[in-house]
Formats: C-alpha cells, structure tokens, sequence
C-alpha cells in the first residue's frame, strides 16, 4: 500500500456519460497530480495542485476538471466519456513541489 | 522546456546479466531525474532520484543509476537482473519551480529470461 488510495479501481460507462474518480493523497502530502496512461500516448501529465490551488496544467481536454477540497483528497471529474478517454488515470502526491510522488493504484476506465 | 527519452522500447536480458535501461534527458537548469517501475496492473513505484551529488546513485531492490552531464544520459542499472525484475520501467525529469511537474519517457519494458 503506497498510502495513495484511488476509488473506484475500475469503471465501466457508456459515452457520453460522467464520471468522477477519486483521490486521496498520502498522510502529510500537500500535492496532487492526475495522470492518464493509455496505450499510444504513454503517461501524460493531467493536472496539479497544491494545498487546494491548481498549480500546473498539462494537456487536460476542456470536458475534464479537477478540484483539491479542504482535506487535500482530489477528484477528477470526465465528462462526455468518448471511447478514446478510456485509460488508466494515476493519483500521485508529494510533500511539496518538488518531492519524490508516491502514486495510487489507478482507476482504469473503460468508456463502452 | 524539458523531456526525457528512452530509446529502447523493450530490454531483453537473461538472468544474473547485468542490464541497463537508456534515458536521455533535456531540461532547463539543474535537472531533477527519477526512475520509477511499474508492473502489471500496479501503479508506478519510486525505485531512485538524482537532485545533486555523487553522479551514481543507489536505488531500491537493488537498482542504480549513473548521471552523467556530458552526454545528458540518466541510465538506469542493476550488476544481477531477476526474472522478478521484469516490468515497465519509466523515466522522468522534474521542472523545477511552484508549478514543477514529472514528466515521463516513454517507457522501457524490461524481459529478464533464465
């Protein structure tokens, strides 16, 4: 256990639905970060916050959104699910800005 | 801008060998390189990071990496694989700053045969 808890582990939705995967960061860490790993674009930056403030955004499609709440856990919201949003969506947390990231188990998505 | 590559999609390599897997790194200011592994259905696990220092660095599992500013290289190295050892191996340079963020390479698929 990395202390990085993803939920749910696995999704099943049809396109055009929404849905919203979870994050909870490793006791103590301050940063999160969303990736999504597919098969032809490897692992690509989503988005990053810190202590509640979006800080960095990577190459995230308008139909996604993120927040960080008050308790640091996160949560990625996808919307109007196409096929090609199916992947797996990593969590990792860091003390700080430049801390070793600890990441979750993933959700994989499967958009049917 | 910053981006590492790694050249090799896969490795091969038998048992007791010692492996290598390439990353080249290109970042602005003093780069931050980490190595991480990942197998089947698990998320990515931290193996080793180079910030500054000894230009050979010691990881887990028995994992090291040799920095080498010269030829921008960060390669990942173990003197005995294991079948066990065999995984997706990523890795990835830190941008330095508030709105710092990894970014991987591609990957390199590690095979460790008997």
């Amino acid at each position: 256990d990395s202390g990085v808890t993803q939920t749910p582990k696995h999704l099943i939705t049809a396109t055009g639905q929404r849905v919203t995967l979870r994050c909870s960061p490793r006791s103590g860490d301050l940063s999160v970060y969303w990736y999504q790993q597919s098969l032809d674009q490897g692992l690509q930056f989503l988005i990053q916050y810190y202590n509640g403030e979006e800080r960095a955004k990577g190459n995230i499609l308008e139909r996604f959104s993120a927040q960080q709440f008050p308790d640091l856990h996160s949560e990625l919201n996808l919307s109007s699910l196409e096929l090609g949003d199916s992947a797996l969506y990593f969590c990792a947390s860091s003390m700080g800005p430049q801390g070793s990231y600890t990441f979750g188990s993933g959700t994989r998505l499967t958009v049917v | 801008a910053q981006s590492v590559a790694q050249p090799e999609d896969q490795v091969n390599v038998a048992e007791g060998n010692p492996l290598t897997v390439k990353c080249t790194y290109s970042v602005s200011g003093n780069p931050y390189l980490f190595w991480y592994v990942q197998y089947p259905n698990r998320g990515l696990q931290f193996l080793l990071k180079y910030i500054t220092g000894d230009n050979l660095v010691k990881g887990s599992y028995g994992f090291e990496a040799e920095f080498n500013k010269s030829q921008t290289s960060f390669h990942l190295k173990k003197p005995s694989a294991l079948v066990s050892d065999s995984a997706l191996y990523f890795c990835a340079g830190l941008s330095t700053g508030t709105a710092s963020k990894l970014t991987f390479g591609t990957g390199t698929r590690l095979q460790v045969t008997l």
